[in-house]
């Protein structure tokens, strides 16, 4: 089993509609989590930090779920620049100390017309 | 601040060769990260330090790369010889330390390599 897992899509929805997106985590001890956009041909750019309980910028709202190891992405009122691949990020200590990041392969979002 | 950088952005070269990617995190930042993204397998890491050193390498592919940190404010990333499937974009990325603080990555632009 992957260590972060996503569905890779696309998911094609016209404008305006509401999409939701999920992401499972193996590592129970996982402390941090969050969710990237990458554009085309761009680098990841943080959209979000996930919050134990919840959070919402506008039309994003983020939750985490760490009984079933889920996140989980909500776009509401999605726009034609909303396009783009969504990445989640989950932040695993090592047992160096150290920290790092895991990431699934993306979800490719296509709002339409 | 300028943001993680990157160069080259991108770099064709023939199977053989020897390929060098080169990075300088943001200021500040103890954690630095490379990466390598294709289509079939996603964002894989390959590497990365804390305050200069190397901690895990564990994904590194094989022994044709190599990664080097010199300071806090450069480091490299070689492959020698190269191959075509190398062929891939490679990102650098940067954080702070933070506990168990939500303290993200940044990540520059990336160089798109090309081996053909």
């Amino acid at each position: 089993r992957k260590e972060v897992e996503q569905d890779p899509g696309p998911f094609n929805v016209p404008e305006g509609a509401t999409v939701a997106f999920n992401c499972t985590y193996s590592n129970s001890a996982s402390q941090s989590f969050f969710w990237y956009r990458q554009d085309c041909r761009k680098e990841p750019k943080l959209l979000m930090s996930v919050y134990s309980s919840g959070n919402e910028d506008g039309r994003f709202t983020a939750q985490l779920n760490r009984a079933s190891q889920y996140i989980s992405l909500l776009i509401r009122d999605s726009k034609l620049s909303d396009s783009a691949t969504y990445l989640c990020a989950v932040k695993d200590f090592t047992t160096s100390g150290t920290y790092k990041y895991i990431f699934g392969t993306g979800t490719r979002l296509k709002v339409l017309a | 601040d300028a943001g993680v950088i990157q160069s080259p952005r991108h770099e064709v070269t023939e199977m053989g060769q020897e390929v060098t990617l080169r990075c300088k995190p943001i200021s500040g930042h103890d954690y630095l990260f490379w990466y390598r993204q294709t289509m079939m397998r996603g964002l894989e890491l390959l590497i990365y330090f804390n305050n200069n050193v190397p901690i895990d390498d564990s994904g590194m592919p094989e022994d044709r790369f190599s990664a080097k940190m010199p300071n806090a404010s450069f480091s490299t990333l070689k492959i020698q010889p190269s191959e075509p499937r190398d062929s891939a974009v490679y990102f650098c990325a940067s954080s702070l330390a933070g506990g168990t603080s939500s303290y993200e990555q940044y990540f520059g632009p990336g160089t798109r390599l090309t081996v053909t």
